[in-house]
C-alpha cells in the first residue's frame, strides 16, 4: 500500500552542491510529475513524464533535470543547487492523462539550500 | 500561461459554520479538481468534476463545475476542526501529453476555531 514514495524526506544542501530526488510509485502508472511548492504560490509543475523514457518541461524547469529510465521511478536532479531552489518538492503519478484519473501525490521532500 | 485565482489567501471560521471557496480562471478547463493538503503531507483529492454544470458531493463537501468552464466552487458544511488545511483548486485542459497537466491555484488556508 505504498502508493507514491519520495526519498529523501528532508535535505539541507550548500549552494553549488548537486543531488537527486527519487520518486517511486508502485501503481504501474504511466504519467509522473514533479512540482515545487513555495509559500503562497501553490504547486508549480517542474517537469513531467508521460511514459518510460520520455520527459517534458513544465512551468518552471530551469535548474532541474529529470530522468524516467524505469516506469516506476522518476528522478529530479539539481546539478548546482541555488538558494532559490529551497522549496518543498512533490511528486505525483496517475494511470494516464485521462480526465477521470486524478493524480496521486507523495508526502514531499523538504529541501533547504544554504 | 493559464492561472487559477483563489482568494482570500486565508479564511477563519467557527466550528459548525459552513464555508464556501471560489476558484476562477481566465481560460476554460475541462476538468476541475479540489485538493486538500494537511501540514507535512501531500495534497489529497477531495472532489473531481468532469462536466460543465456538474454538482458533486462527498460527505460534507459539495463542489460545482461552472457553466462557463472558467470557475468552480467548493462548499464545506458544518465545519469541524479536522477541516483545517490548505484547499487547492486545479484545472486540467485535455487528456494527453501537455494538455493533461494540472494548473493549480495558490490555495486557501482554512482555520477552524473550536
Amino acid at each position: 500500500n505504498a502508493g507514491v514514495t519520495q526519498t529523501p524526506k528532508f535535505r539541507v544542501l550548500k549552494t553549488g552542491q548537486s543531488m537527486t530526488l527519487l520518486c517511486a510509485q508502485d501503481m504501474n502508472h504511466e504519467y509522473m510529475y514533479w512540482y515545487r511548492q513555495d509559500p503562497g504560490m501553490g504547486l508549480r509543475l517542474i517537469h513531467y513524464s508521460v511514459g518510460e523514457g520520455t520527459t517534458a518541461k513544465g512551468e518552471v524547469p530551469d535548474g532541474y533535470n529529470v530522468s524516467r529510465l524505469k516506469k516506476q521511478n522518476f528522478l529530479l536532479g539539481l546539478e548546482s543547487a541555488a538558494p532559490s531552489q529551497t522549496s518543498v518538492y512533490f511528486c505525483a503519478s496517475r494511470p494516464t492523462g485521462h480526465i477521470n484519473q486524478p493524480q496521486h501525490f507523495g508526502d514531499g521532500t523538504r529541501l533547504s539550500i544554504l | 500561461g493559464q492561472q487559477l485565482n483563489q482568494s482570500p489567501q486565508s479564511m477563519f471560521i467557527q466550528e459548525g459554520e459552513d464555508v464556501s471557496m471560489n476558484c476562477t480562471s481566465s481560460s476554460i478547463f475541462n476538468t476541475w479538481l479540489w485538493y486538500k493538503q494537511d501540514p507535512g503531507e501531500g495534497p489529497v483529492l477531495l472532489i473531481a468534476l468532469y462536466k460543465a454544470g456538474e454538482l458533486t458531493s462527498n460527505g460534507r463537501l459539495t463542489a460545482q463545475f461552472g457553466i462557463t468552464r472558467k470557475d468552480s466552487f467548493l462548499n464545506i458544511s458544518a465545519s469541524i476542526p479536522s477541516d483545517v488545511g490548505i484547499y487547492f483548486c486545479a484545472g486540467q485542459l485535455g487528456r494527453t501529453g501537455a494538455n493533461s497537466k494540472l494548473t493549480f491555484g495558490k490555495g486557501i488556508t482554512l482555520s477552524v476555531r473550536p
